[in-house]
């Protein structure tokens, strides 16, 4: 079954970090374009960043709001992808998603979605 | 305020058709594949369309998806009151260097 669960999400004070995992499962995860996508309550869908496959460099690219706070990694013998986040804000309160494409569709079209995992930032 | 644009929200009758636009510009939709999504209340996000107008396995073919230019759109025939949700389009942005989703339509059957 193809699959990735997040997991790490909590409450943090505003100017905390925070580090969010995600395991994938059932699909070649070191091919994948993996990103992290958030919500905030009600809201709809926003992009953090991305890292690319090594064999694509590896490189990453964020989201405006949160370059230079967030860093995402990977480590494709554990098939897990990371998101440390720091000086965390209130508006970065979100459910986090890990998502990517499972090869089937595309490197840019994102087939495979967790369930999230919920940040809270409030002191 | 998203880069890519879409309307608030739609509505239609069970059995109807709708269409979901989404509008971008020459360095997002205009050079890049177009993607939906559709999230049911209190779910994940699912792929709907992909590559403007494939569809994931399992996707029934009441939805379809195509592009002109620098929009796109979403169709959605013979509703039915399961596809009650909001629905997404996703493209990339070169000048941004960034994945970019529309803000979002919900829709009411």
């Amino acid at each position: 079954e193809v699959q990735v669960v997040e997991s790490g999400g909590g409450l943090v004070k505003p100017g905390g970090s925070l580090r969010l995992s995600c395991t994938a499962s059932g699909f070649t995860f070191r091919n994948a374009w993996m990103s992290w996508v958030r919500q905030a309550p009600g809201k709809g869908l926003e992009w953090v960043g991305r890292i690319k496959s090594k064999t694509d460099g590896g490189t990453t690219d964020y989201a405006a709001p949160v370059k230079g706070r967030f860093t995402i990694s990977r480590d494709d013998s554990q098939n897990a992808l990371y998101l440390q986040m720091n000086s965390l804000k209130t508006e970065d309160a979100a459910v986090y998603y890990c998502i990517g494409p499972s090869g089937a569709t595309g490197l840019n079209a994102f087939d495979v979605w967790g369930r999230g995992t919920m940040v809270t930032v409030s002191s | 305020q998203s880069v890519l644009t879409q309307p608030p929200s739609v509505s239609g009758a069970p059995g109807q058709r709708v269409t979901i636009s989404c509008t971008g510009s020459s360095s997002n939709i205009g050079a890049y594949d177009v993607h939906w999504y559709q999230q049911l209340p209190g779910t994940a996000p699912k792929l709907l369309i992909y590559g403007n107008r494939n569809r994931p396995s399992g996707v029934p073919d009441r939805f379809s998806g195509s592009k002109s230019g620098t929009s796109a759109s979403l169709a959605i025939t013979g509703l039915q009151t399961e596809d009650e949700a909001d629905y997404y389009c996703q493209s990339y942005d070169s000048s941004l260097r960034a994945v970019v989703f529309g803000g979002g339509t919900k829709l009411t059957v």
